[in-house]
Parts: structure tokens; sequence; C-alpha cells
């Protein structure tokens, strides 16, 4: 069964502040990490897509690193903003392509 | 493209009582997953339909029951509710088959509330 921890459960940033946080998983027993940004009161909005170890991502101030051989997904945010406060849900592809989730940071960042 | 569609956003109904929420599928979209979140945690599986079949299920009690129709929209339907049963239901498409190679859209929610 996978287990999907992502930490810290909360961040409150300064505008301008970089930040990071993790997913972290037990097993390489799946086919992709998902990584999910999601505002209040609005739809999940998939960020990105990482299939192979060593994977990296980035869009804009936002990218992501994949480690399965050490079990963990980093997420970074670049020079924070108001806007990229949001909660930030990372999700593994198991079995016929379900998503299982961690509980997901909260981010709030300052102006 | 339309993204998904989820009705209605807001539910509240009596212990007991059934419920069906609906989803319209991002076009091109042939898989529609649902999702439950309670508070204070992640989205949990609870079933996935790909071409109008079941294609994996959680761990949920048969209770939750679900359909897709042919232009891929799809329903999910709660017997006998519970209090526990109180959460954000989320629906999200998918190209199927593609082994998490493609994000997934999601819908807004319905906020089931059981009392």
């Amino acid at each position: 069964i996978l287990n999907v921890e992502q930490s810290p459960q909360s961040l409150h940033v300064q505008e301008g502040d970089s930040t990071n946080f993790t997913c972290s998983f037990p097993s390489s027993n799946f086919y992709a990490l998902h990584w999910y940004r999601w505002e209040t009161a609005k739809s999940p909005e998939a960020l990105f897509v990482m299939t192979l170890n060593g994977d990296e991502k980035k869009k804009g101030r936002i990218s992501a690193t994949l480690n399965t051989k050490e079990g963990y997904s980093y997420l970074y945010i670049k020079g924070s903003q108001p806007e990229d406060s949001a909660t930030y849900l990372c999700a593994l592809v198991g079995n016929t392509d379900k998503l299982i989730f961690g509980t997901g940071t909260r981010l709030q960042v300052f102006p | 493209e339309t993204g998904v569609t989820q009705s209605p956003t807001h539910l509240i109904k009596t212990r007991g009582q059934q419920v069906t929420l609906r989803c319209s599928s991002q076009s091109g979209h042939n898989t529609v997953s649902w999702y439950q979140q309670a508070l204070g945690q992640g989205p949990q599986f609870i079933f996935q339909y790909y071409r109008e079949e079941e294609n994996g299920r959680g761990n949920f009690p048969p209770r939750f029951s679900g359909l897709q129709f042919p232009n891929y929209s799809s329903e999910l339907n709660v017997n006998a509710l519970e209090l526990d049963d109180s959460a954000l239901y989320l629906c999200a498409s998918s190209l199927g088959s593609g082994q998490g190679s493609y994000g997934y859209t999601f819908g807004s929610g319905t906020r089931l509330t059981v009392v």
C-alpha cells in the first residue's frame, strides 16, 4: 500500500522569500508523481507530471525534483508571491491510474 | 476546452437519504475518477470509469456507485447516507491508460453535508 506524506503541513512566508516542501513515499512502485496547486474555492490544477528518477521540471518560478531511490520529491518556489498562496498536493499514480494523495502543504504568502 | 464541471456545488442531505452528484468531463477525455476529501485529509480515490466501465475502486462500500455515459460524463450515487459521508467530492477527467503521464483535470467539487 502506497502511503504519501507531505511536509510541512502549513507554511507562512513573506513575499519574496523562497520556499520548498517535501513529498515522501516508501516505495517506487508507481507510474508517475503529480504535483497540484489548489487555490481556495477553485479546482486543483496540475503543476507537474514526473515520471523518471532524477526528473526535474520547471514552470516559471516553480520547480520540482523527483528521487525515487530515496523516496521523495521536492517542490521549490523562488521569490514567493501572494498569488502563490494555495494548498500544494502531491499524488502518486498507482494501479488503474488512480491518484494516491498526500494531505497537502498549505502555503500562505504575506505581502 | 471547457474543463470539468460538477453539480451541484453544495448539497445538504439527511442521514439515510440517497444523493446523486454529476460531472461533465473535459472534451476529449475518456476517463473519469471520483475522489472524496474529508476535513483535514487528502483526496481519497473512490472509483474510476473508463469508456463506461468501472476500472478500479478504492476502499469504499458498495453503497457508493457510479455511472459513465457515452459522452463520458459521470454520476456518483451514494445510498443510505451516513454522517461520515460529509465531505468534498471531486471529479477528475483524464486520457485513460496513460499510466499517469498526463495531469488530471479536476472540477471544483461538490460539498456534501449530511445532517
